[in-house]
């Protein structure tokens, strides 16, 4: 069975801080990367997309892929209190059904 | 632009009682439709997928349906609701290939009693 493990945490960073998110994937054929940004109540947000291995960047995100450890994070630099929400790591397996599994989300906490 | 838009945003249904749920997407053309459902303490479970009008997969057993009537349509439908089914029901569209993120719905928040 495809899995997509993350810590739950909380996870506290101060403000100005990097916040560093994390998430490990089994499916080894796996293709596509992203991380969902999701505030208590509301539906999850598209953060940011990965596809290679290395680092991405937008803005005060960096997404970073390693395919051959199976591993995929989210650095948030200069973190503000509207970060704090619950990050969702989803992988896109390589096989041919469609749709995406989703880690459990890491909870993040900025304190002012 | 591509909006996507599901209703009703809350609904509180007695055990037994069939279910609706309605999602439809604008801007977009043949897009990629599926059905999440976020339980409490629990990750998003997809639960149905459309590639088209009328091609539906199913990704777990259960006493849920869908259906999709017309192109920017689909439907997630039950019979008789059991108290498993509450949860955050969520609707996702993706447009282009294979390898597009899928963007969310505002979701239902379904309350079982």
């Amino acid at each position: 069975q495809k899995e997509v493990e993350q810590n739950s945490g909380p996870l506290s960073v101060p403000e100005g801080a990097i916040a560093s998110l994390n998430c490990t994937y089994s499916d080894r054929g796996s293709q596509s990367f992203f991380w969902y940004r999701q505030y208590s109540g509301k539906s999850p947000e598209l953060i940011m997309s990965i596809y290679s291995n290395g680092d991405k960047e937008d803005g005060r995100f960096t997404a970073q892929l390693n395919k051959a450890s199976q591993y995929v994070s989210l650095l948030i630099r200069d973190s503000q209190p509207s970060d704090s929400a619950t990050y969702l790591c989803a992988v896109k397996s390589g096989g041919g059904a469609d749709g995406l599994t989703f880690g459990k989300g890491t909870h993040l906490i900025i304190q002012p | 632009s591509q909006t996507i838009h599901q209703w009703p945003a809350t609904l509180v249904q007695p055990v037994g009682s069939p279910l609706s749920l309605e999602c439809t997407v604008e801007g977009t053309s043949n897009p990629n439709l599926y059905w999440y459902r976020q339980a409490a303490g629990r990750g998003l479970q997809l639960l149905f997928y459309s590639v088209g009008i009328g091609q539906i997969s199913s990704e777990v057993p259960q006493n849920l349906s869908a259906s999709r009537p017309q192109d920017r349509q689909f439907i997630l439908s039950s019979k008789k609701l059991l108290l498993s089914d509450s949860g955050f029901y969520l609707c996702a569209w993706r447009g282009g290939t294979l390898n597009q993120p899928q963007h969310f719905g505002d979701g239902t928040r379904l309350s079982i009693l």
